[in-house]
């Protein structure tokens, strides 16, 4: 079945410094790829997602690409803000191919950026 | 307004106690979901829902029980309650095709 890994966390950083979160994937089929953002006491949002290969997503200036050959999508940004703390999860959403299906999460990657 | 709303936010039980939580979306998704989550594993599917009556187990149906009679309304259940499935548990939908799943805040479940 399909599967999602991503970065252990807790990831701590400094505000100011650069963040890489690895996402990698496991699929038979050619899904849209999305990342969410989960802030403490809410449920996760969408930070962005990206529907087709070697297309770049970004939002709140977090962006990824969406590698098909080496079945990555790892999110990054330049300069993180103590804002940024939150749990970040790597997904796959549906198939192109259609039907129905479930959607696969990896296990969530926590950030917490020290002022 | 895009909002899927949980009911209630907060719930304590004794074990064996039956466990209802209650589900709604505005947005007329046909798909809709639960969830647990729980440190270091994430958010783990528990039932998927493509539409009315056409519920399906997720990744981890066992204790748990839905009901979707309504589009707009989808419920957990949990008959005799154990202290094991003392979780946050959240709901979410999406729009069939679309993959964007839209969250609702959270129900605290603990179970003495």
């Amino acid at each position: 079945g399909d599967s999602v890994t991503q970065t252990e966390g807790p990831v701590t950083l400094s505000e100011g410094t650069s963040l890489t979160v690895n996402c990698s994937y496991e699929t038979k089929q050619y899904p849209t790829l999305f990342w969410y953002v989960q802030y403490p006491g809410e449920g996760p949002q969408l930070l962005f997602k990206v529907p087709k290969a070697n297309e770049k997503g970004s939002n709140r200036g977090f962006e990824a690409t969406y590698n098909k050959e080496a079945t990555s999508f790892h999110l990054q940004k330049a300069s993180v803000q103590e804002s940024d703390s939150a749990v970040y999860y790597c997904a796959l959403g549906p198939p192109s191919s259609g039907g129905n299906y479930k959607p696969t999460f990896g296990k969530g990657t926590s950030l917490v950026v020290h002022p | 307004d895009m909002k899927v709303t949980q009911m209630p936010r907060y719930l304590i039980k004794r074990m064996g106690e039956n466990v209802l939580l209650e589900c709604g979306q505005d947005m007329s998704h046909e798909t809709m979901y639960w969830y647990r989550q729980d440190p270091g594993l994430g958010l783990q599917l528990i039932y998927i829902s493509y539409d009315v009556d056409s519920n399906s187990e997720g990744d981890i149906p066992k204790g748990y029980r839905v009901s979707r009679k309504k589009r707009e309304h989808f419920s957990l259940i949990l008959d005799s309650a154990k202290t094991n499935q003392t979780s946050v548990y959240f709901c979410a939908s999406s729009r069939d095709r679309e993959g964007q799943l839209y969250f609702g805040e959270g129900s605290k479940l603990t179970v003495l």
